[in-house]
């Protein structure tokens, strides 16, 4: 049971590249969720998926795309990157988004955009 | 969704208790109170949550206040690994999205 696992670890990026984050969970979980982590910050949700086949925007959404075509796997693009997308980037997942519902996290991905 | 306030940082030695604070004084009546914490180059992880009542598990306490603006994350018996930033977010019951992480406790611990 891995749990939350992210691809790649580290990345860097120039201005304008492209690239997507691959989150898989291997817990049969209905939610799913992107953050992004900035030096000496918490967390922000960038997006998030409530099942297959849906997404929805979370507080910090510009200049990032997803997709849940799979229960168990969320994509987190980046069309055309920007220095100011350096960050470290969270994937989580969750049985579903209630009060009481615990979020498990990956271990992160670090990308740097010059 | 209401808003904590946690100090920055707070230090302890090893294997002595740690009493970690958070202030919510505009919590609802039907917000829970989370803990996660974050070891250094990890991602949160779940330490505990709880409503009214205090609660235990195998990681820590839960204080809560009689009216409910305060509570306290207890680490018992700090260890090296409990060294982390500790987050206390408010969640309501049918919140379906995001945790609102603020910027935490920074503990240390020392041999």
């Amino acid at each position: 049971n891995a749990g939350v696992t992210q691809t790649p670890k580290f990345r860097v990026l120039k201005t304008g590249q492209s690239m997507t984050l691959l989150c898989a969970q291997d817990m049969n979980h209905e939610y799913m969720y992107w953050y992004r982590q900035d030096p000496g910050m918490g967390l922000r949700l960038i997006h998030y998926s409530v099942g297959e086949g849906t997404t929805a925007k979370g507080e910090v959404p510009d200049g990032y795309n997803v997709s849940r075509l799979k229960k168990q796997n969320f994509l987190l693009g980046l069309e055309s990157a920007a220095p100011s997308q350096t960050s470290v980037y969270f994937c989580a997942s969750s049985w579903a988004g209630e009060g009481v519902d615990e979020q498990y996290f990956g271990p992160g991905t670090r990308l740097t955009v010059t | 969704d209401a808003k904590t306030t946690q100090p920055n940082s707070m230090e302890s030695n090893e294997e002595e208790p740690v009493h970690l604070p958070c202030n919510h004084s505009t919590i609802s009546g039907t917000d829970y109170i989370h803990w996660y914490r974050q070891l250094p180059s990890q991602g949160p992880e779940y330490v505990i949550h709880g409503l009214t009542s205090n609660v235990n598990n195998r990681m820590a306490s839960l204080a809560i206040a009689e009216d409910r603006k305060s509570s306290t994350l207890i680490l018992h018996r700090a260890t090296l690994r409990d060294a982390a930033v500790y987050y206390c977010i408010l969640r309501g019951i049918y919140n379906t999205d995001k945790l609102i992480f603020g910027t935490g406790t920074r503990l240390q611990v020392f041999p």
